[in-house]
This record gives structure tokens, C-alpha cells and sequence, in this order.
């Protein structure tokens, strides 16, 4: 069992929509939940992080971690054709310094 | 951007022969890490350095070797080029943040393909 699992898509929407994103996760021992931006031809980046449980929002995205169902989300609203890109998941330990990818999600935003 | 460079960007070879990859970084990061993405698999950990000659393997480290002897540079070796190596190769580096979470930022990739 892969320690992180993630749909690779790809997913497709309307302009205007609201996207979800969503991974599973093995090990309980994760406490940092993190969400890359991949665009193509391009190198990831940081998007967003959550520490432990809860939600975090950050403009148009939100990202949701539930523990107890090791299960985290990233919700984007009124999505945009330039969010048009593969998003990644990522945990790690804390204090740890290895992060475990999740395999990305592609994303197309039409206009 | 983080100053990240990798050397080269596309690269062409046969197998059987040895290829050398650069990741040269400008922000003093103790950490340094190659990864290959494919498709289906994600990012993948070939091999990471946590200082000067201090390297361990990662999750998909045969047939690849690294090297550090300079704080900012970062060399993965594939002795002998075989064609399930064809892939996009990325360097990422990260700071020690003991207390808290671990950013990686990421070079622009390597696209090498094995005939």
C-alpha cells in the first residue's frame, strides 16, 4: 500500500467552478499536510500548508485536513483557467525532512 | 525564485552510456534531494544529501549514484543509462527547520530521454 494515495485525474471544469482535490493517507504520523502547484514543464511549488487537523484558507483555496479519516482536501472556488496545473500532495513528519508526494492531480480549467 | 539551477535542461543519450546531472543552488540550503517524476508515479526520491559527502538513498536509488562536495552543488550519476531511466529529473532543496514544516523548492527539471 503506497503510504499516500491521490487520483491523478484528470479532472475538467467550467470556469467559475469549485474544484476538490483530495488524498488519502497511511501513516498517522504525518503532522504537516502540504498542497504543490505543478505547472507545465515547470517545477512544483509550495501552495499551501495546514498543520495537524482543521482548515486553512488562503484567498480562492482552502485546505482541509481530517486525521482521523487521514484524509486532506484542497477546495478552489470560482476556479480560473490559470489554475490550470497538476496539484500534489505532500506530508511530513515533523521535523523530519523527507516528504512523501502524492502521485498529482491534473486540472484543466476551461474557459 | 529560489536559486535553483539544473544543468542540462534536455539531454539525449543511448543506453549503456554514463550521464551526469548538475543541481547548483545560491540559498546555502543544508539539504538537497533528486527526485524523478513519471507519470502515474509522482515525485519519487532517487537520492537526498543532508550536508558536504553526507548523502542517503531514496526510494528508487539503483542504478543512480550522487555526489556533494560543494554545499551548493548536487550531482546524480547514472552509470550506465537504460531506458526505464528516461524521465523528467527534478532537484529540490530544503532549509533545517527542526521545529516546523519542511518547504522544498524545486529546479526547473531535466528532461533526459534513453534510446
Amino acid at each position: 500500500q503506497k503510504e499516500v494515495e491521490q487520483d491523478p485525474g484528470p479532472l475538467s471544469v467550467p470556469e467559475g467552478a469549485i474544484v476538490s482535490l483530495n488524498c488519502t493517507y497511511s501513516n498517522s504520523a504525518f503532522q504537516y499536510f502540504m498542497w504543490y502547484r505543478q505547472y507545465s514543464r515547470k517545477g512544483p511549488e509550495l501552495l499551501m500548508y495546514t498543520y495537524s487537523s482543521g482548515n486553512k484558507e488562503d484567498g480562492r483555496f482552502t485546505a482541509q485536513v481530517d486525521k482521523s479519516s487521514k484524509y486532506i482536501s484542497l477546495f478552489i472556488r470560482d476556479s480560473q483557467p490559470s489554475d490550470s496545473a497538476t496539484y500534489l500532495c505532500a506530508l511530513i513528519n515533523t521535523g523530519g525532512f523527507k516528504t512523501i508526494f502524492g502521485a498529482g492531480t491534473r486540472l484543466f480549467v476551461k474557459a | 525564485d529560489a536559486g535553483i539551477t539544473q544543468s542540462p535542461r534536455h539531454k539525449v543519450t543511448e543506453t549503456g552510456t554514463p550521464v551526469t546531472l548538475r543541481c547548483h543552488q545560491t540559498e546555502n540550503h543544508r539539504y538537497m534531494y533528486w527526485y524523478r517524476q513519471d507519470p502515474g508515479h509522482g515525485l519519487r526520491l532517487i537520492h537526498y544529501s543532508y550536508g558536504v559527502k553526507d548523502t542517503d538513498k531514496g526510494e528508487v536509488s539503483d542504478g543512480y549514484s550522487v555526489s556533494r562536495s560543494k554545499t551548493e552543488d548536487f550531482l546524480l550519476t547514472l552509470e550506465s543509462a537504460t531506458s526505464s531511466q528516461t524521465s523528467v529529473y527534478f532537484c529540490a532543496i530544503s532549509e533545517d527547520r527542526k521545529s516546523s514544516y519542511n518547504e522544498q523548492f524545486f529546479g526547473p527539471g531535466t528532461r533526459l530521454t534513453v534510446l
